[in-house]
Order: structure tokens, then C-alpha cells, then sequence
């Protein structure tokens, strides 16, 4: 089956600058999340969306993150503006269903961002 | 916050040795998961275990877990160099939805 498509691979921008990322998971899997991962960290959870519908955002910076998924299917991370500390992996990652006991999910090779 | 602490940050062993890596947590879980993330890329994940079970293995890996001691480990036996990678458990917990990530284990198996 195909993996986790995530776009760009790589971005570098400027302070105050605007990102978008985007991901598209494995076919017929609800549950999407995007994750940060800060160098030498683990993944954070930014966002989880179940379909189309947002199950829990607590930890997105909701001032200058955003984030969609429309239909369901593809999803898109937006960062305006950003910040020197927004530098990290963005990863997105998705399960068959919700956050049930025992769902692994599978990830993308990330978007790696640069703001200098 | 993150969950999951994992213990040692770093380790360097040689092939075909074995290598242990530790996590504890915090509060009470349903499920812990062991992820690899080689360098460059995406979390890969490894094995699940459940609150009610001791012990799992699949192929090389042996996870422990002792929810006593809110600790567990992960073995893996006879090391190869493609195994250098970090090591991240990840904990579920009742209640929440989010699996929360310890900061990882850095594994270098040396050739």
C-alpha cells in the first residue's frame, strides 16, 4: 500500500514569512494528525482531525497555525506568520480509525522547515 | 509536556550485540508503542503492547512492560548496522487522545 505522501520535503523561509505543508494519508484512513518535532525531540501533537472534523487541536498555536482538511481525504499546515522556533520536522501521520486503544499510525517522511 | 522518557539518550554498541533501551511515564496508560525514526525520515512503528500484557516480541524486539514500576523496555537482539537509528516509545492513555512521545533513544550499532 502507498505511505503517507507529505510536500515539500524541504523549506527554507524567512522570519514573518508564510508555509503551507501538505499531506495526503493512506488511502481509507479517517484519522490524520500533524505532528512538530523539534530537533533532538520527539513529535508533538499539532492537530488530529477525524474525516473532515478537528478531534483535538489543544496544542496548536492557533495564532499563526492553521490547518485543514477538506473532503476528508487531503489535509494542509499553515504557518503565518512564522517564528525563528517554528525550525522542525512537520510530520503528518494517519491511522485507519480514531484514537482507540492499540491504533499505530503511519507516517510521512515529514516536511523539514527552516525559518531564518 | 512529553510522557515517555527514554533512558539512555544516546547508546553505541557494537554488531551483534544487544541493545537495551528504557521508558517510564508518568500516569496510568492503555497501550505504550515503540517507533524507529532513521535519520532524515518518518516514524516507523515497531510493536504495541497493551496494559494487561507483560511481555511481546516480533522478530528481534522483545518489549517489556511493567506497569508497576510505569516503566518498559525494548530489546533488540543481535544488532545490525542498519538498526542505527532513534528509538521513541510512545504512551496511550485512558481518557486522552493523543499517544504522547518520549525524547528518544539515539542507537549507533557500530560494524
Amino acid at each position: 500500500e502507498a505511505g503517507v505522501a507529505q510536500s515539500p520535503r524541504y523549506k527554507i523561509i524567512e522570519k514573518r514569512q508564510s508555509v503551507a505543508f501538505w499531506c495526503n494519508p493512506i488511502s481509507g484512513h479517517a484519522t490524520l494528525y500533524w505532528y512538530q518535532q523539534i530537533l533532538g525531540q520527539g513529535p508533538k501533537l499539532l492537530i488530529q482531525f477525524q474525516n473532515n472534523g478537528v478531534v483535538d487541536d489543544s496544542q496548536l498555536p492557533k495564532d499563526r497555525f492553521s490547518a485543514e482538511r477538506l473532503k476528508g481525504v487531503d489535509s494542509t499546515l499553515k504557518i503565518q506568520p512564522a517564528k525563528l522556533e517554528d525550525s522542525a520536522v512537520y510530520l503528518c501521520a494517519s491511522s485507519l480509525v480514531g484514537d482507540r486503544e492499540g491504533q499505530s499510525r503511519t507516517f510521512g517522511s515529514g516536511t523539514r522547515l527552516t525559518v531564518v | 509536556s512529553q510522557q515517555g522518557e527514554e533512558d539512555p539518550q544516546a547508546l553505541s554498541i557494537q554488531e551483534g550485540e544487544n541493545a537495551t533501551m528504557n521508558c517510564s511515564y508518568k500516569t496510568s496508560i492503555n497501550n505504550l508503542q515503540w517507533y524507529r525514526q532513521n535519520s532524515g525520515r518518518g516514524l516507523v512503528h515497531l510493536i504495541l503492547i497493551r496494559s494487561n500484557e507483560r511481555e511481546k516480541h516480533s522478530g528481534r524486539l522483545r518489549v517489556t512492560l511493567d506497569t508497576s514500576k510505569k516503566s518498559s523496555s525494548l530489546l533488540i537482539t543481535a544488532s545490525r548496522a542498519a538498526d542505527t537509528a532513534s528509538y521513541f516509545c510512545a504512551t496511550g492513555h485512558t481518557g486522552r487522545r493523543a499517544l504522547t512521545f518520549g525524547s528518544g533513544t539515539r542507537l549507533q550499532v557500530q560494524p
